[in-house]
């Protein structure tokens, strides 16, 4: 079975500063990788996911992650962040042959001040 | 509607009874499922449609959680007999066609059910 770790439960960070959120994956097959959003009182939005090809994937309002499969990774990254950037951010796995449902992280709080 | 809904938005309710949630998947997506999150747990997957059958039910938790689905369009989870560690948010998603990783869920707002 697939399992997602998501190593912190919040990062803290101040606007305009970069950040990085960190998820590691387990699994004994190949997998597809996603990055969720959640914004207060709101349901999951998809940041962007990596099915195959190039290891850089780029998402919705600047986010970046990168997929490293010796490190089992997929790393979620902005450059400059925003106030409206602060929710929690969910890592997931899914198997990508047969049939596979998304196995999450636990979440990762950001949390954006000026 | 244009994405997915949820109702009730917010549930509260007494240990012992029953409740009724309900998702309203986009139009046309043939897959759908159900999550719970509960804080300090991240989200559960709980139940897979596929149409109107459920070829994966292996994430609920125990035999008072069950789930249908009719018309291939609306499902409703029912929790028996609540206990206060059922508290949380269940969340529904849809996609196209289902059945492989690939596809992109798409969530709902989630129903908030507190059991007191």
């Amino acid at each position: 079975a697939q399992s997602v770790t998501q190593l912190d439960s919040q990062v803290p960070v101040f606007e305009e500063a970069p950040v990085e959120l960190r998820c590691n994956y387990s699994s004994s097959v190949s997998v597809y990788l996603f990055w969720y959003v959640q914004y207060p009182n709101q349901g999951l939005q998809l940041l962007l996911k990596y099915l195959s090809g190039s290891t850089l994937v780029k998402g919705i309002n600047g986010f970046e992650a990168e997929f490293n499969k010796s490190q089992t990774s997929f790393h979620l990254r902005k450059p400059s962040v925003h106030i409206s950037d602060t929710a929690e951010y969910f890592c997931a796995v899914s198997l990508n042959s047969g049939y596979s449902t998304l196995t999450f992280g636990k979440g990762t709080m950001l949390l954006v001040s000026p | 509607g244009a994405g997915v809904s949820q109702s009730p938005s917010n549930k509260v309710t007494e240990k012992g009874k029953d409740v009724e949630l309900r998702c309203d998947p986009i139009s046309g997506h043939t897959a759908l499922y159900w999550y719970r999150q509960s804080l300090g747990q991240g989200l559960e997957f709980l139940i897979y449609f596929q149409g109107n059958s459920a070829p994966d039910k292996s994430g609920l938790p125990s035999d008072r959680f069950s789930a249908e689905r009719t018309g291939g369009s609306v499902s409703t989870l029912t929790i028996q007999r609540t206990q206060q560690e059922d508290s949380a948010v269940y969340l529904c998603a849809s996609s196209l066609v289902g059945g492989g990783g690939v596809e992109t869920q798409y969530f709902g707002p989630g129903t908030r059910l507190l059991v007191l």
